[in-house]
C-alpha cells in the first residue's frame, strides 16, 4: 500500500476553488487513488476515484499527474458545508487492507 | 434504502464486561471492515473480511475479535472492554472483493460512540 501524504488543514473561503493536494510516490502501476469526505461525527463519504489525468464528477475533480505521485482533489466553488476533513487513500481495487491516512481538515470560512 | 447499520449508536459500559457492536449491510457486499477514530489518529482499521468465513486482522486488532457467518453481517466483539477502547467505531462495507473494475467505494455506518468507564 503506498503512503500518503496531505496538509494536515486548510482554510478558505465561501465561493473559492479549493485543491488539495496528496503526495504518494511510492504508488504501484495497478494502485487507484480515492478520496472520501468526512463530517463530524459522521462515516467517511466516497467522493471520486481515478486512476490518470482527470476525473470529474458532480461534486469534485481529480487530476493526476503522468507519473501519478501525487494528485489533486479540486473543490469547486466551496460553501460552508463544505466544511470537514478529506482523504487520499491509495491502493489497489484489490486491496483487502484498506488504509485511511489522518487526512486533511478543511475549514470553509463565510 | 442500500445502507450500513449499526448498533448501538452510542453506549457507556464498564470496564471488563463484554459488549457487541453490530454491523448490517443490505448492499450484498462482500467486503466488510471496522475502524476505531480517535482524535488525531485518523481512521485505523481493526478488522476486515473478504467474504463470509474469512476475516483478517487490520492495524489495530488487540481487544477485539469480529465474526462473519452471514454475508450481510459483521459483529465487532469487545471480550473485556478497557477504557482505552473508548472510541467512535465505524463498519463499512464494499464490492471491493467482487471483481468488478468499478468497484472501489466503501459505504460507512453511522458510527457506534463508545464509553469504557
Amino acid at each position: 500500500l503506498a503512503k500518503t501524504t496531505q496538509p494536515i488543514s486548510m482554510d478558505s473561503y465561501e465561493g473559492q476553488e479549493v485543491n488539495i493536494t496528496c503526495s504518494h510516490n511510492n504508488i504501484a502501476t495497478n494502485d487507484y487513488i480515492t478520496w472520501y469526505q468526512q463530517f463530524p461525527s459522521q462515516g467517511p463519504r466516497f467522493i471520486i476515484q481515478g486512476y490518470k489525468t482527470k476525473v470529474t464528477n458532480e461534486v469534485a475533480s481529480l487530476f493526476i499527474p503522468a507519473d501519478r505521485k501525487s494528485s489533486t482533489l479540486s473543490l469547486p466553488r466551496v460553501s460552508l458545508s463544505d466544511t470537514a476533513v478529506y482523504y487520499c487513500l491509495v491502493g489497489d481495487i484489490w486491496d483487502d487492507k484498506i488504509i485511511f491516512g489522518k487526512g486533511t481538515r478543511l475549514h470553509i470560512l463565510p | 434504502e442500500a445502507q450500513v447499520t449499526q448498533n448501538p449508536r452510542y453506549l457507556i459500559t464498564v470496564t471488563g464486561k463484554k459488549l457487541t457492536v453490530t454491523c448490517s449491510q443490505n448492499m450484498n457486499h462482500e467486503y466488510m471492515s471496522w475502524y476505531r477514530q480517535d482524535p488525531g489518529l485518523g481512521l485505523r482499521q481493526i478488522y476486515y473480511s473478504m467474504n463470509v468465513e474469512v476475516t483478517d486482522k487490520g492495524d489495530v486488532p488487540e481487544g477485539y475479535k469480529v465474526s462473519r457467518k452471514e454475508k450481510r453481517n459483521f459483529p465487532l466483539i469487545l471480550e473485556s472492554p478497557s477504557p482505552n477502547q473508548t472510541s467512535l467505531y465505524f463498519c463499512a462495507s464494499s464490492l471491493l472483493a467482487s471483481g468488478r473494475a468499478s468497484a472501489g467505494e466503501l459505504f460507512f455506518g453511522e458510527g457506534s460512540r463508545l464509553t469504557v468507564l
